[in-house]
């Protein structure tokens, strides 16, 4: 039972153009929303997150919007840039009960933008 | 400051060999987890802990121990290796108050034969 669905499984984008990753989740006990970014040979790391009592959050050429009642949320990048070639993950977890860390991770991502 | 790291980078196993993988981290964070990346499956939490002496299953535990003796070490051990275990391992931390980041390794890259 996948509890957080991603996609597109891949992705190519020109240099310039906008990105755009969707995901969905189940679980209504889920308040906290996270994009992670992993390159080749490297461990995912924190992009950028979200929780519920905001629609939309923006951290430089990264935006997360999020859509509450569809249980949906997606990742914008604008002016992709070749750099942000990588994969890209999105998560949620509770943050209610200690478990905040036990992250729930859709199944990502791959960005290839082109020149 | 070295963050978490994993050992080994690379290994290979044959069936039924038994192997451990090792995680340290000196943040000084009370959470610590594994999990595995297989294509098409994103990353999948394998077992945690929520300090020294407290572990838990995640999402895929079968095959797999922890143990979680001091706050910076969290092993994580195969006792019988099955190729359905070739993955990619991740080791991951973070404040258990969490402070919104989960610190990842870089990754033990697994061959079952």
């Amino acid at each position: 039972q996948q509890q957080v669905k991603q996609s597109p499984q891949s992705l190519i984008v020109q240099k310039g153009g906008i990105s755009i990753i969707n995901c969905a989740y189940e679980n209504t006990a889920f308040d906290y929303f996270p994009w992670y970014q992993q390159f080749p040979g490297k461990g995912p790391a924190l992009l950028i997150a979200i929780r519920p009592d905001v629609s939309e959050k923006k951290e430089g050429r990264f935006t997360i919007s999020f859509n509450k009642s569809a249980k949906q949320f997606s990742l914008h990048i604008m002016d992709s840039q070749p750099g942000d070639s990588a994969t890209y993950f999105c998560a949620a977890s509770s943050l209610r009960g200690g478990t905040a860390s036990k992250l729930t991770f859709g199944t990502g991502t791959r960005l290839q933008v082109t020149l | 400051n070295a963050g978490v790291t994993q050992t080994p980078k690379f290994q290979v196993l044959k069936t039924g060999q038994s192997m451990t993988l090792q995680c340290a981290q000196d943040m000084n964070h009370e959470y610590m987890s594994w999990y595995r990346q297989d294509p098409g499956m994103g990353l999948r939490l394998i077992h945690y802990s929520v300090g020294a002496g407290i572990t838990d299953q995640g999402e895929v535990p079968n095959g797999y121990n922890v143990s979680r003796s001091t706050t910076e070490d969290f092993p994580l051990r195969l006792l019988s290796a099955a190729p359905s275990q070739t993955s990619v391992y991740f080791c991951a931390s973070s404040y258990r108050s969490f402070s919104g980041e989960l610190f990842f390794g870089e990754g033990s890259r697994l061959t079952v034969l």
